[in-house]
């Protein structure tokens, strides 16, 4: 199976920060790679989808990079309404296995 | 309006059975792979299993392969996830979720409301 680690587990920031995070595959899976947000209670939302595109209706504050093993979530100016679990997920061959999820939490 | 609406889920004992739905609206629902995922009480995200548009290739996480059976009625617009000699460590909020086949990496794009099964005596 294929490893999704991410970094890092949790991190606190303000309003109007910019945002990083990063995940990381045990083997290349080219750009098969998604990135979700969670609310709690509430079902994930796809917001970037083959590493870099932006699934319709997200702001375009949200950003992703990468390909191989190596991607990149960045929130360029965070909102209040970011504050969230995020997961990333591998879709290059099952399990389609998730991330362990990055909390952002406020300052 | 892409809608996916989970039932099934309850409190069922040790060793005992439950059969997850998940009624879809909103798009053509055979044209389209399926997912379960669930979610343990304050972990994170594990994939289960999927099931391609026409059902007749599944695949399944190893910690429920044998146990649990993905399966689909196209004509009747549902999702089934028939999950058997239930554990403990399967107690968890249950999610039926839409691939988006339509582009090369199918992402989750649909997700329903989440269904929780708890296993306990």
């Amino acid at each position: 199976d294929i490893q999704m680690t991410q970094s890092p587990s949790s991190l606190s920031a303000s309003v109007g920060d910019k945002v990083t995070i990063t995940c990381r595959a045990s083997q290349s899976i080219t750009f098969y790679l998604n990135w979700y947000q969670q609310k709690p209670g509430k079902a994930p939302k796809l917001l970037i989808y083959a590493a870099s595109s932006l699934q319709s209706g997200v702001p375009s504050r949200f950003s992703g990079s990468g390909s191989g093993t190596d991607f990149t979530l960045t929130i360029s100016s965070l909102q209040p309404e970011d504050f969230a679990t995020y997961y990333c997920q591998q879709s290059y061959i099952t399990p389609r296995t998730f991330g362990q999820g990055t909390k952002v939490e406020i300052k | 309006e892409v809608q996916l609406v989970e039932s099934g889920g309850g409190l069922v004992q040790p060793g005992g059975s439950l059969r997850l739905s998940c009624a879809a609206s909103g798009f053509t629902f055979s044209s389209y792979w399926m997912d379960w995922v669930r979610q343990a009480p304050g972990k994170g995200l594990v994939w289960v299993s999927r099931i391609n548009s026409d059902g007749s290739s599944t695949s399944y996480a190893d910690s429920v392969k044998g146990r649990f059976t993905i399966s689909r009625d196209n004509a009747n617009n549902t999702l089934y996830l028939q999950m058997n000699s239930l554990r403990a460590e399967d107690t968890a909020v249950y999610y039926c979720a839409r691939e988006n086949s339509m582009t090369t990496v199918n992402p989750t794009d649909y997700w329903g409301q989440g269904t929780l099964v708890t296993v306990s005596s």
